[in-house]
């Protein structure tokens, strides 16, 4: 079975510019999770999603940051404008079950962003 | 703001050597849940266990149990008679508990630990 895909696999652009990052979860699973890391913060999770629906975005950072998924085997991250400090690697995962259940989280490779 | 602190970067034991993982966190909140998670070498983030703010008992599950002691913000964890397959990185966590009682998705992880157990 393929694992959770994520592209690009690196980005790098200048500030101002959007970001699209995309994800493509595990088929069958209910959950996504986007999360970002960085080594000040270490690993954040930004916003996950039940069903296609976020259900808590309270980890995204600011208004500059959105996420959609509009359907259950695509999702996407958007920064507009990005900042340089947005630079990290941002993940995403899918499961099962939600983020407090026993279901483990998959993880794609990453888009590793930096922002210039 | 919240914060996780996982000092030790990388730890390296041998096979049924007792290990300790220490995790050391701030928050504004009076409520709120501690987490650990396992990933291992394959990549997938597993649960491993979720700690009210208001439940300072020590937990036992296995060869796994975990130290919550409000009073120094820590919730550390041991792995006792440690073997190969618990090599992975663990992560400590945290998020905050509304007045409801459920938690916010806002996860906080540490910056996790590398721990590999040799034969």
């Amino acid at each position: 079975d393929a694992g959770v895909i994520q592209s690009p696999r690196h980005e790098v652009t200048e500030m101002g510019q959007e970001v699209t990052l995309r994800c493509k979860p595990i088929s069958g699973h209910d959950y996504l999770f986007w999360y970002r890391q960085t080594m000040m913060r270490g690993l954040e999770l930004l916003i996950y999603f039940n069903n296609n629906v976020p259900i808590d975005d309270s980890g995204m950072p600011e208004d500059r940051f959105s996420a959609k998924m509009p359907n259950a085997s695509f999702s996407t991250l958007k920064i507009q404008p990005s900042e340089p400090r947005d630079s990290a690697v941002y993940f995403c995962a899918s499961s099962f079950g939600g983020p407090y259940s026993n279901q483990p989280q998959h993880f794609g490779d990453g888009t590793r962003l930096s922002i210039l | 703001a919240q914060k996780v602190t996982q000092a030790q970067t990388e730890i390296s034991v041998v096979e049924k050597e007792d290990v300790t993982l220490d995790c050391v966190y701030e928050t504004r909140d009076t409520t709120y849940y501690l987490f650990w998670y396992k990933q291992p070498p394959s990549g997938e983030l597993v649960f491993l266990i979720r700690r009210n703010s208001f439940d300072e008992q020590n937990e036992i599950s296995g060869r796994y149990s975990w130290n919550f002691q409000k009073s120094t913000s820590s919730f550390n964890f041991t792995i006792t008679a440690s073997q190969v397959v618990d090599s992975a990185v663990y992560f400590c966590a945290l998020s905050p508990l509304n007045a409801g009682g459920t938690s916010y998705g806002k996860l906080t992880f540490g910056q996790g630990t590398i721990l590999t157990v040799h034969p």
